[in-house]
């Protein structure tokens, strides 16, 4: 089983609707990262976690919102849709041990019509 | 505020032949990583560079930090189309913040 899953893989919706993407990690790490792939853009931070009490603001925060439910759990909202959200959303995790790397969920692409 | 710069962008070489894609950027930097990205995959962690000098290898790639001059490079050795894919370096500004900046991406492509 994949260490960081998010659900859903593919969603379609239209301006002005709630959207919840979900990101579940089973690598006991503390600290859970949420980014936004556009093209010719690479990747950029909309929210981080470091533990279940921190949250804090990314790059890019501005029309999401997110909850960290446990360690293992971690979910960006998108209050209200906007065309330009259309993007590759990946969900990532780390260790804090000196030497890690951020591992990367399997991606959620989002269309917002 | 950190910026990371790649070049080339797009990259389009022979199978057999060497390249090396850049990375610099724009702070003093503590560690950098490199990631390849598959179309429609996620991203796979490639090396992570920790300090001055720091040289990595796998395989046909390697990888290496020179942080006075704020730059990494990826070297490919005898490219083979395997190799094509998408690859990132991202840089972490100040140590255990891990707040990583990505930059734009080096699309490689290999021609038989």
């Amino acid at each position: 089983d994949a260490d960081v899953t998010q659900t859903p893989r593919n969603r379609i919706t239209k301006t002005g609707k709630r959207i919840m993407l979900e990101c579940s990690q089973t690598k006991g790490h503390d600290r859970m990262y949420w980014y936004r792939q556009d093209p010719g853009l690479g990747l950029r931070l909309i929210y981080y976690s470091f533990d279940v009490k921190d949250i804090n603001k990314g790059e890019i925060s501005d029309g999401y919102s997110v909850s960290r439910q446990a360690q293992a759990k971690f979910s960006l909202s998108l209050e209200s849709a906007i065309p330009n959200q259309t993007a590759l959303y990946f969900c990532a995790t780390s260790d804090f041990r000196g030497v890690d790397t951020q591992y990367f969920g399997p991606g959620t692409r989002l269309t917002v019509l | 505020e950190l910026k990371v710069e790649q070049n080339p962008l797009f990259l389009s070489m022979q199978e057999g032949k060497n390249y090396t894609i850049y990375c610099n950027y724009s702070t003093t930097s503590d560690r950098l990583y490199w990631y390849r990205q598959d179309p429609g995959k996620s991203l796979e962690s490639l090396f992570v560079l920790l300090s001055n000098g720091a040289v990595k290898q796998e395989g046909r790639l390697m990888a290496s930090l020179d942080t006075k001059a704020r730059l990494s490079t990826l070297h490919i050795t005898a490219a083979v189309h395997d190799l094509s894919a998408t690859y990132f370096c991202a840089v972490e500004a100040n140590f255990g913040n891990e707040k990583l900046t990505f930059g734009t991406g080096t699309r490689l492509t290999i021609i038989p």
